[in-house]
């Protein structure tokens, strides 16, 4: 199995709003990664994980919440967004992280987030 | 900044041609790796050379990158319809613990 599962593939949320994105591999990537991506722009990097611990945040607001349950498991937890925040947010995983001569990122489809 | 400079920003060329992307970076690197992403898709590995290496084959891909200017290239041989995405370079630094993109390429092959 080598896919990244991310789910849902569409939200859409006001301001007001609690919602969770999720993210699941199973090819025991010690490394796992969350990533914003506005149109016709690159990714860009929020948050990494190394062996369930976070290791990075790019100084992303709090109402971005990361959450590493288990070594499988990827959460993003949202709550309070902005309409500014409506992106399509991808996760990825690599066998282990990135800065140490390691391999490609494995992604997921993504989740499109409007935030009305 | 680590973060890469491609160009062109957008190419569009016939099926059958070649397609030329360029990237370029600021600092030392471990790997550079290239991806490509379909509209509004995830994005998925195309090909990785390390520092030491100087050129790459993968089917129809050529990678090639040169240290000293800090720039890489990948070449696209005969060009298909389906080769019609977004190609990003990215570059794993040393030290710096994260794959960092360039702004990317938007590739057309018009049938």
């Amino acid at each position: 199995d080598t896919e990244v599962t991310q789910t849902p593939k569409h939200l859409v949320m006001g301001m007001t709003n609690k919602k969770s994105l999720k993210c699941e591999q199973h090819m025991g990537h010690r490394a796992m990664y969350w990533y914003k991506q506005k149109a016709k722009k690159p990714p860009e990097l929020m948050f990494v994980y190394s062996y369930e611990k976070l290791s990075i945040n790019e100084s992303v607001p709090s109402r971005f919440s990361p959450e590493c349950p288990n070594s499988s498991l990827l959460n993003l937890h949202l709550h309070a967004l902005q309409p500014e925040d409506s992106a399509l947010y991808l996760c990825a995983s690599s066998q282990v992280a990135a800065g140490t001569g390691s391999g490609k990122l494995f992604f997921g489809s993504g989740t499109q987030l409007s935030v009305l | 900044s680590q973060q890469g400079e491609e160009d062109p920003q957008a190419l569009s060329i016939q099926e059958g041609e070649n397609a030329t992307m360029n990237c370029s970076y600021k600092t030392s690197i471990n790997n550079l790796q290239w991806y490509r992403q379909n509209s509004g898709r995830g994005l998925v590995h195309l090909i990785l050379i390390r520092s030491n290496e100087r050129e790459k084959h993968s089917g129809r891909l050529r990678v090639t990158l040169d240290t000293s200017k800090k720039s890489s290239s990948l070449l696209i041989t005969a060009s298909r319809a389906a080769d019609t995405a977004s190609y990003f370079c990215a570059t794993d630094g040393k030290g710096a613990q994260k794959l960092v993109f360039g702004q990317g390429t938007r590739l057309t092959i018009n049938p």
